[in-house]
């Protein structure tokens, strides 16, 4: 079946632009993960969502983060006025819930350079 | 001090090696603990997951955990070139509510070459 699908692969962008990275999970699948990779980083947790609604935002690293989810399915990451430290590789995860252990599938993520 | 250390590598082995990747971890409240490998320009996978002490094997992959050192392992046996990849330690906390929140040691990259 379908895995975890994100757009765009690739995107370059100029410091100062806003960004919109998308994120389609597993049907099904209630709870989404958005991490951050930097180069030679392990995954930094940036928000969580169950649902529609995001218990735990306390990775975002700055107000210029935000994201959000609609009809308990596609996420949208954006980052306002990027800056060069914010490029990285974003990806997204989502499991079936988000009690107990659940395995968390994750997606090929969107390589993103600030320029 | 990070809740989870991994040497970053990388870390270079002839085809058929053993091949051992550790972690350290910091939180004894960490119940569920876990191997992802991650090859090029791709997302993170789960290799194995183990929940007690003690080792779990899977094919030429076993893993180990330590809770009482707070240490995990993970073996490859007969290492293959396909087995190149970055290999990620996670962890997982459940907090109130249920929710699991992974956080993640910073990745051992392996090359394995024939």
């Amino acid at each position: 079946g379908a895995g975890v699908s994100q757009s765009p692969s690739n995107k370059v962008t100029e410091k100062g632009k806003d960004v919109e990275l998308r994120c389609d999970p597993i049907s099904g699948h209630t709870a989404l993960y958005w991490y951050r990779q930097s180069l030679g980083q392990g995954l930094e947790f940036l928000i969580y969502f169950q649902g529609n609604s995001a218990p735990d935002k306390s990775g975002l690293p700055s107000d210029r983060f935000s994201a959000e989810r609609t009809g308990g399915s596609v996420s949208t990451l954006t980052i306002q006025r990027t800056q060069q430290e914010d490029s990285a590789v974003y990806l997204c995860a989502s499991s079936l819930d988000s009690t107990s252990y659940n395995e968390q599938f994750f997606g090929p993520g969107t390589r993103l350079t600030v320029l | 001090q990070k809740e989870v250390e991994q040497d970053p590598g990388p870390l270079s082995v002839p085809e058929g090696a053993i091949v051992s990747l550790n972690c350290t971890y910091s939180n004894s409240a960490f119940q569920y603990f876990m191997w992802y490998r991650q090859y090029s320009r791709k997302g993170p996978e789960l290799l194995m997951y183990t929940y007690s002490s003690g080792n779990k094997e899977d094919g030429r992959f076993t893993a180990q955990v330590d809770k009482s050192s707070k240490y995990i392992s993970l073996f490859i046996r007969d290492s293959q070139p396909s087995d190149s990849a970055t290999y990620l330690c996670a962890m997982i906390t459940l907090l109130s509510g249920g929710y699991n929140k992974l956080i993640f040691g910073a990745g051992t990259r392996l090359a394995v070459h024939p």
